[in-house]
Formats: C-alpha cells, sequence, structure tokens
C-alpha cells in the first residue's frame, strides 16, 4: 500500500534551517508528482511547493519563494524540502502529499512538525 | 490566485442528518475540485475529486457536486466517524488553494 512517512521537524530559531524527508513506498515513485503542504497550529491547508516527476518542473507559494527549496531523488523513493531563514510563520506541521498538477493530493505522510522559536 | 469561500465555517449536526457544505470560488475551475476529510491529529484523506468522483474506498454517503465556480459537499446521512474537519481544494491553477474549512460537531 502506498506509505509516505516525513522526518527531519523539530525546534528551530527564527534564521535557521532544517531539511524535511519523505520516504515513499508502495508505489512507482518516479512516476508521480509530489507536493509539501503545511497546516499551522489550529489552522488551514496551505500548499507550500510542488515538484513533478522528473524534478524538471518546481513550484512554491510566494510566501516560500527564495527560502525553501524542494528536491527528490527518484532512486531513493524519496522528497525533500530545504528550508532556510525560517521564521516564526513557518511554524506548521509540514505534510508530503503525492499530487499536484492536474491532479488532487491522494496519499498524505502523517506529518512532522517545525517549530519556530527562540 | 484563486480565492476560495468554504461555508459554514462550523456545522452542527446530529447522527443521520443530511448535511451540505458549500465551496464557490472567485473564478471558474471547471471541475478542478477535491474535498478532503481531516480529524484531529490525523493527515487529510482524499473524499472526492474531480468535483463528484468518490476515492476509493469513501463510503457512498459522501457525494460531490457542482463545477464552475460553486461546489458543494453532501453527506447523506451523517454517521459518528464523520465529525471532523473538512476541506475543499482546487487544482485547476498556480497557487493551488485550500478553503478555509468547515468543522463538523455533534449538536
Amino acid at each position: 500500500q502506498v506509505q509516505l512517512v516525513e522526518s527531519g521537524g523539530g525546534l528551530v530559531k527564527p534564521g535557521g534551517s532544517l531539511r524535511l524527508s519523505c520516504a515513499a513506498s508502495g508505489f512507482t515513485f518516479s512516476d508521480y508528482y509530489m507536493s509539501w503542504i503545511r497546516q499551522a497550529p489550529g489552522k488551514g491547508l496551505e500548499w507550500v511547493s510542488y515538484i513533478s516527476s522528473s524534478g524538471s518542473t518546481i513550484y512554491y507559494a510566494d510566501s516560500v519563494k527564495g527560502r525553501f527549496t524542494i528536491s527528490r531523488d527518484n532512486a531513493k523513493n524519496s522528497l525533500y524540502l530545504q528550508m532556510n531563514s525560517l521564521r516564526a510563520e513557518d511554524t506548521a506541521v509540514y505534510y508530503c502529499a503525492r499530487g499536484g498538477v492536474d491532479v488532487p493530493f491522494d496519499y498524505w505522510g502523517q506529518g512532522t512538525l517545525v517549530t519556530v522559536s527562540s | 490566485v484563486i480565492w476560495m469561500t468554504q461555508s459554514p465555517s462550523l456545522l452542527s449536526a446530529s447522527t443521520g442528518d443530511r448535511v451540505t457544505i458549500s465551496c464557490r470560488m472567485s473564478q471558474g475551475i471547471s471541475s478542478y475540485l477535491a474535498w478532503y476529510q481531516q480529524k484531529p491529529g490525523k493527515a487529510p484523506e482524499l473524499l472526492i475529486y474531480a468535483a463528484s468522483t468518490l476515492q476509493s474506498g469513501v463510503p457512498s454517503r459522501f457525494s460531490g457536486s457542482g463545477s464552475g465556480t460553486d461546489f458543494t459537499l453532501t453527506i447523506s446521512c451523517l454517521q459518528s466517524e464523520d465529525f471532523a474537519t473538512y476541506y475543499c481544494q482546487q487544482y485547476y491553477s498556480f497557487p493551488w488553494t485550500f478553503g478555509q474549512g468547515t468543522k463538523v460537531e455533534i449538536k
């Protein structure tokens, strides 16, 4: 069955960096678009970033553009999110999800909590 | 950016009730709309995509309708496990956006 497992979250100071990972299994990872979506505590869902199946097309939300970098390693069935210059407003649970252009997010990981605080 | 207005934000209902949730777009999105259910502490789960297509394994009491700018999620006979928060999401154009959410609570 499809599984997405995020890791790498934690507590970081404002201005710091963190790298999230998402390990995929149960499907042919290299065939699918992938995205990161976040949810601030008690708030709604916000799409953060998208990467095409080959990695050739990448999109970011304006709120993270220039600070976050999405990437993937199809040989390792893994998705990544490098987060730099973190701000308090980046505090959220970060989900990796399968989907993006023209398709919904049909599978989600369990999420990893990122807390940005001094 | 496509803005989404989801209503109501809170819905109080009883087991067995028929409930509807609305999602309105700031511009037409054809049928590129999905509905998700989220329970506390859990990841969202896809219920409906393409406005009206039930995701595999989702009970038939859930249904979706609409196209263009106005969409509806209906739960025909509310069950105890349906008390949760529901989100609509458009995947017609970047950036993909979600509605604000509707919390369905026990009356």
